[in-house]
């Protein structure tokens, strides 16, 4: 069945470093890909997503490419700030599982001044 | 726009009793709501799928009779746990997406953190 693979956590950055989050996914098709964050006691919130191969996602400073070739959807922010700190989830819709989302384990980020 | 909202956002209760967890679509109409529960420092897992006027449709190794879930409108689905007990404590979470599995984005609510005593 389809599955996400996100990298593991926590990830601890300074503020203004770069941030890497790989991504990668199995599926049938071409499904719509997802980043999702969870800031600390809330629920999730969508960040960005692509439908589509070589779609670009973009939001507040984050951005995914959808890569077929490589089925991956990295996110990457050039310059994170304590306020990113949160967990993010990779998520794929699954077509074939009636249109359920799949999610990654999530990657923690926490981003020290 | 796309708001979904949860009521309570936490609730504390005695072993034994039931529990109701409200999700509505505030400015969509949601033919399809999800119910997750999330465990500390973990993803999210599916417990079910709600859509408007039918049955939920539960996945493998949730109890339908101790998580009862009513899509009785196309802005509200409930969740109850029946009977709850300790190992029931967790974050429950709903989501809601517009018509058709192929409508791709769901939109989350906020959460209800449910302690049993």
């Amino acid at each position: 069945g389809d599955s996400v693979t996100q990298m593991e956590g926590p990830v601890t950055l300074s503020e203004e470093a770069f941030l890497t989050i790989n991504c990668t996914y199995t599926a049938t098709g071409y499904p719509s890909l997802f980043w999702y964050v969870q800031y600390p006691g809330e629920g999730l919130q969508l960040l960005l997503k692509a439908t589509k191969a070589d779609d670009k996602g973009s939001n507040k400073g984050f951005e995914a490419t959808y890569r077929k070739e490589t089925t991956s959807f990295h996110l990457e922010k050039g310059s994170v700030q304590v306020s990113d700190s949160a967990v993010y989830f990779c998520a794929t819709l699954s077509y074939n599982q009636g249109g359920k989302l799949i999610f990654g384990q999530g990657t923690e980020l926490s981003v020290k001044p | 726009g796309a708001v979904v909202s949860q009521h309570p956002s936490r609730v504390i209760c005695k072993s034994g009793t039931s529990v109701k967890i409200e999700c509505r679509s505030l400015d969509f109409q949601a033919t399809t709501m999800f119910w997750y529960r999330q465990f500390p420092k973990q993803s999210l897992m599916l417990m079910a799928t709600s859509n408007e006027g039918s049955k939920a449709t539960y996945e493998q190794g949730v109890e339908k009779d101790k998580f009862l879930i009513n899509h009785a409108s196309l802005t509200l689905s409930t969740l109850t746990v029946t009977s709850a007990h300790p190992e029931d404590s967790s974050f429950y979470i709903c989501s809601a997406r517009t018509s058709g599995a192929r409508t791709d984005t769901q939109y989350f609510g906020p959460g209800t953190r449910l302690t049993v005593l």
